[in-house]
């Protein structure tokens, strides 16, 4: 099976800190994607890659940044974290196999910035 | 992008078949029809997909008309357990897909 592993389930942090969500996948898949859910609004993409070094921006990127340097390794970077980016973060992975193509998901994690 | 609506939510009873629709009135030609099921506090996962007439699994059916302008997800006799929100994507790739608001399904006992 799948497994897409996200670095903490539940996270605190103070506006204007630095904060790192990491995402890890072990089934050598070359996309994945970070979201965010807000209650009401669904799933919102912020990033995805589909390479190593590779990045593109998605629907909602702003105060984001991502890093990608190995491939099953996915970073999500909040350079100065805000009360507004108080949510539920998504990590997803994929591979490239045309129309058929699944993502997989992980357990998220839920950042709480005060 | 293919954009998709579906019901914001719908309640049914523990037993019965509950079919969701989704319109997708721009989808191209490349495009699959992706469902997703989401529980409170974890990721979304994959139920099923389909090009066009009928996919079946284990899980569920999608019924796709020949226009392909609207899917149907159907789950047969749903229990308490099938409460969760559902979420229909289009689109030939992960690039191009996205997530909307779903559907919140309640079942009832």
């Amino acid at each position: 099976d799948v497994k897409v592993t996200q670095s903490s389930r539940y996270l605190v942090k103070r506006t204007g800190e630095k904060v790192f969500l990491e995402c890890v996948q072990d089934m050598d898949h070359e996309n994945m994607f970070w979201y965010r859910q807000d209650p009401g609004l669904g799933l919102r993409l912020i990033y995805f890659s589909y390479d190593v070094k590779m990045k593109e921006k998605g629907d909602i990127p702003e105060g984001y940044s991502v890093s990608r340097e190995k491939k099953e390794r996915f970073s999500l970077i909040l350079e100065s974290a805000s009360t507004n980016q108080t949510s539920m973060y998504l990590c997803a992975s994929s591979s490239l196999a045309g129309g058929s193509e699944t993502q997989y998901f992980g357990p998220g994690t839920r950042l709480l910035v005060l | 992008l293919a954009k998709t609506t579906q019901p914001i939510s719908m309640d049914s009873y523990e037993g019965q078949e509950v079919n969701i629709t989704c319109s997708h009135n721009n989808i191209a030609t490349n495009d699959y029809i992706t469902w997703y099921q989401q529980f409170p506090s974890q990721g979304p996962r994959f139920i099923i997909q389909g090009y066009k007439t009928k996919v079946t699994n284990e899980v569920a059916s999608l019924f796709i008309p020949a226009d392909r302008k609207s899917s149907t997800l159907s789950l047969p006799r749903v229990s308490l357990s099938d409460t969760a929100v559902y979420y229909c994507l289009v689109g030939d790739g992960g690039f191009g897909m996205r997530f909307g608001a779903g559907t919140r399904l309640t079942v009832k006992p």
